[in-house]
């Protein structure tokens, strides 16, 4: 198992440009959601998934948009970055709400 | 919202002395998770509890939830090199989304 993967590792953005960060889990779980991780700010919740074609809004949404067509896949689409956004987005899942979970390797995004 | 805090930010100890992280909560959680995430890498899972008052060890760590269900601790006893990371909190109120809420963290750092 490759358990939870993430592309790219790296990615720098113009402000205004748009990208999607793909994730993607081999452990067949339900849960899926999107962290974003700041400098003494710990991991914030953008969105997150209970299941294939149910997604909901985190702690801070903003900006950014996500979908579920499959359990397998939770891409994470920023439609107009910005220099906020730059930041360390990591991607999880976990078998339920009280299971544990598992981060990908994350995607450190730079927004110029 | 719910609010989950850690403290202390930072924590500097020699080789061999104890170490306590603490995390209060706003509101009463259904459980609480600890991860612990190395200086680049990602978060990893370390233990949840469940249970009001629940003490669990793994070799030199010690985590206890209160009573209250509203703060927990990890103790680790005579730190080693190894233990060097940012642990983190996280927990979940079933009376407010389904949302696992993180503490900001708190950055271990060992002397030998």
């Amino acid at each position: 198992n490759a358990g939870v993967t993430q592309t790219p590792k790296f990615q720098v953005l113009k402000t205004g440009q748009s990208m999607t960060l793909q994730c993607a889990q081999d452990m067949n779980h339900e849960y899926m959601s999107w962290y974003r991780q700041d400098p003494g700010m710990g991991l914030r919740l953008i969105h997150y998934s209970v299941g294939a074609g149910i997604t909901d809004q985190g702690e801070v949404p903003n900006g950014y948009n996500v979908s579920r067509s499959t359990t397998e896949d939770f891409p994470l689409r920023l439609l107009s970055a910005a220099p906020s956004q730059t930041s360390v987005y990591f991607c999880a899942s976990s078998p339920g709400l009280l299971g544990e979970q598992y981060f990908g390797p994350g995607t450190r995004l730079t927004v110029t | 919202g719910q609010q989950v805090m850690q403290i202390p930010q930072y924590q500097h100890v020699q080789e061999g002395e104890d170490f306590t992280t603490y995390c209060n909560s706003s509101t009463t959680l259904s459980n609480i998770q600890w991860y612990k995430q190395r200086p680049g890498g990602h978060p990893v899972f370390l233990i949840q509890l469940v249970k009001s008052g629940e003490v669990k060890k793994q070799k030199r760590l010690t985590f206890q939830f209160g009573e209250a269900k509203k703060n927990s601790s990890l103790h680790i006893t005579a730190t080693q090199t190894t233990d060097v990371g940012t642990y983190f909190c996280a927990g979940l109120n079933n009376n407010a989304g389904n949302m696992l809420t993180f503490g900001g963290g708190t950055r271990l750092m060992v002397k030998p």
